[in-house]
């Protein structure tokens, strides 16, 4: 799978937009972008994830380049609640078999007043 | 509603002891993961499962052991012989075939310390 690389922690004021980057440089072209987010203390939690089109669902927007290096995570409205540190995995979606992920250290966002 | 229960959600031990860590699912998931996370680190693979009475190491199996007679339960042994247990044990499920478009669900996870 390929190695992703976020920034270690970043800031956002609540109501804005908080805006996660992920660098993946060496991604394959069957390999999927996947993003989870951790509560302290908590299980990670599944976000949303895409090939190369755009997605976007209730909780975030996944923003993909087009050469498929690099992609941001947007929460449109960050609140206090979204304060977690958020996982950028990206591997191959293989149906019909068990898919092991792996989880660097992530981005640390924290959400202030 | 479905989901998965870790039990307990913090336990002691006392150096030298085995200790297992219990994961049930209702989700009706085929595939079982077992990861262990430490202090400030990413989420490191143990031991996962694809289907009943199957299972695969994973990054870190050493001092562990699993077993899978159903596809509800996925208990993780911690044996004497994992050299640093202590740490937080969590457990996911996936179904397979639908992964790429619901994800994985996590387990609340297991706080283990060895004193």
């Amino acid at each position: 799978d390929a190695k992703t690389t976020q920034p270690p922690s970043m800031d956002c004021a609540e109501g804005r937009a908080a805006n996660l980057p992920c660098n993946h440089s060496t991604i394959s072209g069957n390999e999927y972008v996947y993003w989870y987010r951790q509560i302290h203390s908590q299980g990670p939690q599944y976000i949303i994830h895409g090939l190369k089109n755009n997605e976007t669902n209730e909780m975030a927007s996944l923003i993909i380049t087009e050469d498929r290096k690099s992609s941001t995570l947007i929460l449109p409205h960050a609140t206090l609640r979204d304060t977690a540190v958020y996982y950028c995995i990206v591997r191959v979606a293989e149906t019909g078999t068990a898919s092991k992920l792996t989880f660097g250290t992530g981005t640390r966002l924290q959400v202030t007043l | 509603d479905g989901g998965i229960t870790q039990s307990p959600k913090y336990l002691f031990r006392k150096e030298g002891q085995n200790v297992t860590l219990s994961c049930e699912q209702n989700l009706n998931h085929d595939a079982m993961y077992w990861y262990r996370q430490d202090p400030g680190q990413g989420l490191r693979l143990i031991y996962y499962s694809q289907i009943v009475n199957d299972f695969q190491k994973g990054d870190i199996a050493e001092g562990y052991s699993v077993s899978r007679e159903k596809k509800e339960s996925f208990p993780l042994t911690v044996t004497s012989a994992q050299k640093n247990p202590t740490a937080f044990y969590l457990c996911a499920s996936s179904k397979p075939r639908r992964a790429e478009t619901y994800g994985y669900t996590f387990g609340s996870g297991t706080r283990l310390t060895v004193v």
